[in-house]
């Protein structure tokens, strides 16, 4: 079974540039996560989709960032424009049907965000 | 609101020896405990979860952990490291109503293995 897959895995902008991370959860999750892990810290739930919809996305800074999920599987992440502290890596996961603890959350390898 | 305390930053353990990671949670109700491992270049991987009933959980690969109520503790414990064990570990409480599931993470414990 395939996992979690992100891309791309590492990406280096510009500040003021745009910029999106594409997230494939596994087949069957109706739910997806995006986390934020700055260095040193542990990640930070931005948003949480259950099938197409955001039902937690009291962390993301929507004055920058933007989320979708078409379809209820595929999500992008963007960030414009980029700050210097947008730096980190972004995480992707996705969890089974229940949407509680029960369904243990799958983590993709993440995307190395890089803001000069 | 939940949170999660690892006190140590950097842990070094000789290969064979045996190894505790510590965590202390901040959580009101009875809470769901996790530790994750994150390898370099890898996504973080379960290792084990406390829900409720046994406080000493198994878990992958050897790992084991022990919730302590009275001392808002769930430590993670191998009894012999293995060089391959040198990850970044990240212990994580869950909460809020039924059927919301949020993870709060700790900002993680670097473990390295010397010879």
């Amino acid at each position: 079974e395939a996992g979690v897959v992100q891309s791309p895995r590492y990406k280096i902008i510009e500040k003021k540039q745009p910029v999106a991370f594409w997230c494939n959860p596994i087949s069957g999750h109706n739910t997806l996560y995006w986390y934020l892990q700055n260095l040193g810290q542990g990640p930070e739930l931005l948003i949480r989709y259950e099938n197409e919809e955001a039902v937690d996305d009291s962390q993301l800074p929507k004055d920058r960032f933007s989320a979708e999920r078409l379809k209820g599987v595929d999500s992008t992440l963007k960030i414009q424009p980029a700050e210097l502290g947008d730096s980190a890596v972004y995480l992707c996961a996705s969890s089974g049907t229940s949407g509680t603890f029960l369904d243990e959350q799958f983590f993709g390898p993440g995307t190395r965000l890089t803001v000069l | 609101a939940q949170s999660v305390t690892q006190p140590d930053i950097h842990i070094t353990v000789s290969e064979g020896a045996s190894l505790e990671l510590r965590c202390n949670y901040s959580y009101g109700a009875t809470p769901y405990l996790f530790w994750y491992v994150q390898s370099p270049g890898q996504g973080l991987q379960l290792l084990l979860k406390y829900f409720s009933g046994d406080t000493l959980v198994q878990g992958i690969k050897g790992f084991e952990a022990e919730f302590k109520r009275s001392q808002s503790s769930f430590n993670l414990r191998k009894p012999s490291v293995h060089w391959s064990d040198a990850a970044e570990y990240f212990c994580a409480v869950g909460g809020g109503n039924t059927g919301f599931q949020k993870l709060v993470f700790g900002t993680g414990t670097r473990l390295l293995v010397s010879p």
